[in-house]
């Protein structure tokens, strides 16, 4: 089982800011790193699924990092809106437990 | 349209009596899972199937059962619920245990 920790536990920021949260994960028996945006009274989504170290990966104003050989990702957004308000989740896979371990999330606030 | 349903949405029970939320998915998907989303724990995952017919437990499987006789349900059943089973619960499915999840809507049980 991996043991997945996050960072801030919850950010205000202000609209137009810029801003990142961290993930970090025990880097012996990993095997995939998940974001996922998850919006009050919906289901999280995915954002990113990243394997390799190294990786970055872009979606939009949001990209994400990874680290395996330190054992930490980090979640950028670029200029926040409202609309980016949510709790942001990001998971790890070990391979050899089959399992996806939860971090217990950031949860953002972008104010107009 | 691609989806997980999971059946009910809201359900209100009292504690001894057994009870099954359902879970399908009509994506074709391998790996299915079952979440417990608390306050401030995050998703904790209770069991997960990487087949049919092949099922494992999670980080919290004390007193639930499920099982996987057809590929695209995944039933979760509480045989005999306590008010500690009192939580939203989500199920999921990816390709592979290591990819993208999709969640259901979520299912909010409360024991009493």
């Amino acid at each position: 089982i991996l043991n997945v920790e996050q960072s801030p536990q919850s950010l205000h920021v202000q609209e137009g800011d810029s801003t990142n949260f961290t993930c970090s994960f025990p880097s012996s028996n990993f095997y995939a790193l998940h974001w996922y945006r998850w919006e009050t009274a919906k289901s999280p989504e995915a954002l990113f699924v990243m394997t390799l170290n190294g990786d970055e990966k872009k979606k939009g104003r949001i990209s994400a990092t990874l680290n395996t050989k330190e054992g930490y990702s980090y979640l950028y957004i670029k200029g926040s809106q409202p609309e980016d308000s949510a709790t942001y989740l990001c998971a790890g896979f070990s391979g050899s437990a089959r399992q996806l371990t939860f971090g217990s999330g950031t949860q953002l606030t972008v104010l107009p | 349209e691609a989806q997980v349903t999971q059946n009910p949405r809201y359900l209100i029970t009292v504690t001894g009596k057994k009870l099954t939320v359902t879970c399908s998915q009509n994506m074709n998907h391998e790996y299915m899972s079952w979440y417990r989303q608390d306050p401030g724990l995050g998703l904790r995952q209770i069991y997960y199937s990487m087949n049919v017919e092949v099922t494992d437990k999670g980080d919290v499987p004390e007193g639930y059962k499920v099982s996987r006789k057809e590929k695209r349900n995944f039933p979760l059943i509480l045989e005999s619920p306590s008010p500690n089973q009192t939580s939203l619960y989500f199920c999921a499915s990816s390709p592979t245990g290591a990819g993208e999840q999709y969640f259901g809507p979520g299912t909010r049980l409360t024991v009493t």
